[in-house]
């Protein structure tokens, strides 16, 4: 059964640095792809990146210069960095696996607000 | 980045009702569309991949299609737990962008 499940601090100060992780299982960082996909409350949906199944990573242009995703396929981890947060960057915060398609698989999400 | 445009923003429709829900992209992405639901409080799910590719587990009632730049979703019937928000996303062109959504009531 795939499931994935994103842990991470619920409150985030302005300019500091967010770090979310994805606990995956059912399924192989190795042989799939996995994406960060976040939603400020009440609004749409913005893809952030991808860390594909050899390992390489993709990031939105608009995220690149604050954005980095690694994993730890020992541990069936994928890891998301953000730095210089500012308050628009409050958003639930999804980890998808990517097959069939794109988003095919979502985890629950996570709030993070972006507040002092 | 190419946009996507999802039409109508709100849609009301009863129970048993055929329903189309329309996405325009702002150039030809192949077919490279897809299609998913999301329920209040919940996190989305994918529906239709590739234009009409039905993922697993996904009731028939729901069907796509479309090519070039113009794509529809479609429920057959309506049923109360198809209330949701339906967004349309493209993965021909990096990044890939998502539709505003269309927010589907009941009558």
């Amino acid at each position: 059964q795939v499931q994935l499940k994103e842990s991470g601090p619920g409150l985030v100060q302005p300019s500091q640095t967010l770090s979310l992780t994805c606990t995956v299982s059912g399924f192989s960082l190795t042989s799939n792809s996995v994406s960060w996909v976040r939603q400020p409350p009440g609004k749409g949906l913005e893809w952030m990146g991808a860390i594909w199944s050899g390992g390489s990573t993709d990031y939105n242009s608009a995220l690149k210069s604050r954005l980095s995703i690694s994993r730890d396929t020992s541990k069936s981890q994928v890891f998301l960095k953000m730095n210089s947060l500012q308050t628009e960057d409050t958003a639930i915060y999804f980890c998808t696996r990517d097959y069939p398609g794109p988003f095919a698989y979502w985890g629950q999400g996570t709030l993070v607000t972006v507040s002092s | 980045d190419i946009q996507m445009t999802q039409s109508p923003s709100v849609l009301s429709a009863s129970v048993g009702d055929r329903v189309t829900l329309n996405c325009k992209a702002s150039q030809n992405i192949n077919k490279y569309l897809n299609w998913y639901q999301q329920k209040l409080g919940e996190a989305p799910k994918l529906l239709i991949y590739n234009t009409n590719n039905l993922q697993t587990g996904i009731p028939s009632r729901f069907s796509g299609s479309g090519s070039g730049t113009d794509y529809t979703l479609t429920i057959s019937s309506l049923q109360p737990e198809d209330v949701a928000t339906y967004f349309c996303f493209q993965h021909n062109s990096w990044p890939g962008t998502f539709g505003a959504g269309t927010k589907l009531e009941l009558k």
